[in-house]
């Protein structure tokens, strides 16, 4: 079984609307959870980094929050723009250098 | 260099030959990772290479798939008598390596066909 769970698989948007990511994990003992974003044809790039003790954390437009105790995530994407459009994959580090476990993610589309 | 470089990134073949990925890792990053992304599925965790330790080869699906680091830099993924279950993107990831919060830098992946 999956350890994390991201919804919805696909997302199809207007350009200037919000959108919410959703990201459940089970992994334990936690240590940390990033939102990277995977753009067609390249690597996923880091967008931000929750730790145990963060609630909410902005970068720009994208602005992600942490339940820990729920053990939930979210991604929200404000005033999205056609350049938003790509794959967001949500990634949780267990205690342990190597121990990553990544969502199948939510491929997010712009359309103008 | 300035990023993470793999090569080749489309890598064409016919089932049964080998083939080799390359990935170069930013200058200095002690852990590199390699990871398999098939279409519509998550990454794929495959093997982790940390300084001069024994690599973590937990995640290699059988052992027609090896891998190597040369130098603690450049690594290549070997796979043997490729099958068509293989295709997929191959994706290198390096980090400074050892600390939680470190950030995974990742290439632009090979595409792999095999036909």
């Amino acid at each position: 079984k999956n350890q994390v769970e991201q919804s919805p698989q696909s997302l199809i948007i207007l350009e200037g609307k919000n959108c919410t990511l959703q990201c459940n994990y089970t992994v334990s003992p936690f240590s940390n959870l990033r939102w990277y974003k995977q753009d067609t044809g390249r690597g996923p790039v880091s967008l931000t980094i929750m730790t145990f003790s963060e609630n909410t954390k902005s970068n720009g437009r994208y602005t992600a929050t942490l339940d820990a105790d729920t053990k939930q995530s979210s991604l929200h994407i404000t005033a999205s723009q056609l350049s938003d459009s790509a794959s967001y994959i949500c990634v949780v580090r267990e205690t342990g250098a190597n121990n990553l476990f990544f969502g199948t993610g939510t491929r997010l589309t712009v359309i103008p | 260099g300035a990023g993470v470089s793999q090569s080749p990134s489309n890598k064409v073949t016919e089932k049964g030959k080998d083939v080799e990925l390359r990935c170069d890792p930013i200058s200095g990053h002690t852990a590199l990772y390699w990871y398999r992304q098939s279409l519509g599925q998550g990454l794929e965790f495959l093997i982790y290479f940390q300084g001069n330790s024994a690599p973590d080869k937990s995640g290699l699906p059988s052992d027609r798939f090896s891998a190597e680091r040369t130098g603690g830099s450049v690594s290549t993924l070997t796979i043997q008598r490729t099958q068509q279950e293989d295709s997929a993107v191959y994706l290198c990831a390096s980090s400074s390596g050892g600390q939680p919060a470190e950030k995974l830098f990742f290439g632009s992946g090979t595409q792999l066909s095999v036909l």
